[in-house]
């Protein structure tokens, strides 16, 4: 069975930096593609980022582009976001999800991880 | 980047009854949309991919249809759990983008 777990949460001042995790198992990880998508609570969707299984392409949504990198280590089968000058618009629930047959899509979901920003 | 417009944004309906719900592609995206249903305190589930094609395991009773900048999710005869909110996604181009969600609540 697929299992994303997603690490790394937290509450975190305004300026500040988190990096979070995305342990996958069940799956051959680096035939995946990945992406990142947070919700706002109370909020909708917003898709955050996406990494090629090499690790080689990545893109990221306008409003997070040179503050988050997403990277990943298919020797540890393990997705990260690092997150700098995080701002209090930032506070959401971060999904990691991965890539279905049909490129593009996200058929398996973790369970996401909290982050607040806030002082 | 490309909006999605989803209507109605909520909707009340019944145990039994047929549902519809509209996306709006701001600019044309050929079939490269998918549809999520988003239960409470859950993550995200993928229902159905490339516009029509049904993802394994979901019942048959949803069905997707539509290309361009128009696409329509059905659920047919509703079942308790199907109360929740729907989303649509596009993955023309980057940056992919999300539909605001519809609500669906019981009557």
């Amino acid at each position: 069975e697929v299992q994303l777990l997603e690490s790394g949460g937290g509450l975190v001042q305004p300026g500040g930096s988190l990096r979070l995790s995305c342990a996958a198992s069940g799956l051959t990880f680096n035939t995946h593609a990945m992406t990142w998508v947070r919700q706002a609570p109370g909020k909708g969707l917003e898709w955050v980022s996406a990494i090629s299984t090499t690790g080689g392409s990545t893109y990221y949504a306008d409003s997070v582009k040179g503050r988050f990198t997403i990277t990943r280590d298919n020797s540890k089968d393990t997705l990260y976001l690092q997150m700098n000058s995080l701002r209090a618009d930032d506070t959401a629930v971060y999904y990691c999800a991965k890539w279905g047959a049909v490129a593009g899509t996200f058929d398996k979901w973790g369970q996401g991880t909290l982050v607040t920003v806030s002082s | 980047d490309i909006q999605l417009t989803q209507s109605p944004s909520f909707l009340s309906a019944s145990v039994g009854d047929r549902v519809t719900i509209t996306c709006r592609a701001s600019q044309g995206i050929s079939n490269s949309l998918a549809w999520y249903l988003q239960r409470p305190g859950k993550a995200p589930k993928l229902l159905i991919c490339a516009a029509s094609t049904l993802q394994s395991g979901v019942p048959s009773r949803f069905s997707g249809s539509g290309s361009g900048t128009e696409f329509t999710l059905t659920v047919t005869s509703l079942q308790p759990e199907d109360f929740a909110t729907y989303y649509c996604q596009q993955f023309f181009s980057y940056p992919f983008t999300f539909g605001q969600g519809t609500r669906l609540e019981i009557q």
